[in-house]
C-alpha cells in the first residue's frame, strides 16, 4: 500500500521567510496529493493542491511541486506570517473516489515576528 | 460552501455509555468518511460511504458503528469505548463522480473522552 513520508516534523522561520515542506510517496498510482492546514483545536482544512499531470501549482503565497519521478512533492509558502503557524499534513491518493487519503505525519510550522 | 459541520464539539462519555456523533453536508457529495485523530498524529481513516453505502471499513472495532441515514447525513454511534478510543474524530466528504478522486473537505471534528 502507499506510504507518505514528510519532512521536517517542525519547522521554526522568522516572519518573511519562506518554508518549504517535503514529502515522498511509494505507490507509482497515486496521482492525487493536496495539502491541509490545520490549526489547534479545527480541523483539517484544504490548503492547495495538484494532480499527477501538473508539475506546479500556485496559489498567492503558497505553491505545490510535483516531481513524478522522484515521487516527492512540497509545499511552498513564501512571505511567511504569524497566522501561518499550524500543523501541515501533505497527502496521496489514486484516482479511485472513496477511497483513503494517505497522510504524512504532519509539520508543525513556528512563525515569530 | 464548503462545510461540513458535527455535533457535538466536545463529548465525555463513560466505557458504558452510548452516545452518537452526527455530520452533516449540503454540497451534494456522494461520498462521506470518518477519521480518527489521537493528538499530534495524522487522521486515519475509519469508514468511507459511497452513493449511501459502506464502501471501506478499516478493520474498525464493533463498538464503532457507522450509519448513513441519507446522502446529507453521516452518523457513528458509539458504545462500549474504551479510555484509548479518546480522540479528535473527523468527518469529511467529497464529490464522488465518475469515479474519480474529488477534494475531501473537513469538519471541525469531535473531540472524545472516553472516563
Amino acid at each position: 500500500g502507499e506510504n507518505v513520508e514528510q519532512h521536517p516534523s517542525t519547522l521554526s522561520v522568522q516572519e518573511g521567510d519562506s518554508a518549504v515542506i517535503k514529502c515522498t510517496y511509494s505507490d507509482s498510482a497515486s496521482n492525487y496529493f493536496p495539502w491541509y492546514k490545520q490549526e489547534l483545536g479545527k480541523g483539517p482544512q484544504l490548503i492547495i493542491d495538484i494532480r499527477s499531470n501538473v508539475g506546479e501549482k500556485k496559489d498567492q503565497r503558497i505553491a505545490v511541486t510535483l516531481n513524478k519521478t522522484a515521487k516527492h512533492f512540497s509545499l511552498h509558502i513564501t512571505e511567511t506570517q504569524p497566522e501561518d503557524s499550524a500543523v501541515y499534513f501533505c497527502a496521496a491518493s489514486n484516482n479511485q473516489a472513496g477511497t483513503a487519503l494517505i497522510f504524512g505525519k504532519g509539520t508543525t510550522l513556528s512563525v515569530s515576528s | 460552501d464548503t462545510e461540513v459541520t458535527q455535533t457535538p464539539k466536545h463529548l465525555v462519555m463513560g466505557m458504558t455509555n452510548k452516545k452518537s456523533l452526527k455530520c452533516e453536508q449540503h454540497m451534494g457529495h456522494r461520498a462521506m468518511y470518518w477519521y480518527k485523530q489521537k493528538a499530534k498524529k495524522p487522521p486515519e481513516l475509519m469508514f468511507v460511504y459511497s452513493y449511501e453505502k459502506l464502501s471501506i471499513n478499516e478493520s474498525v472495532p464493533s463498538r464503532f458503528s457507522p450509519e448513513c441515514p441519507n446522502s446529507s447525513l453521516l452518523n457513528l454511534h458509539l458504545h462500549a469505548l474504551q479510555p484509548e478510543d479518546s480522540a479528535l474524530y473527523l468527518c469529511a466528504s467529497s464529490q464522488d463522480e465518475g469515479g474519480h478522486q474529488e477534494t475531501q473537505y473537513f469538519g471541525p471534528g469531535t473531540r472524545l473522552l472516553v472516563l
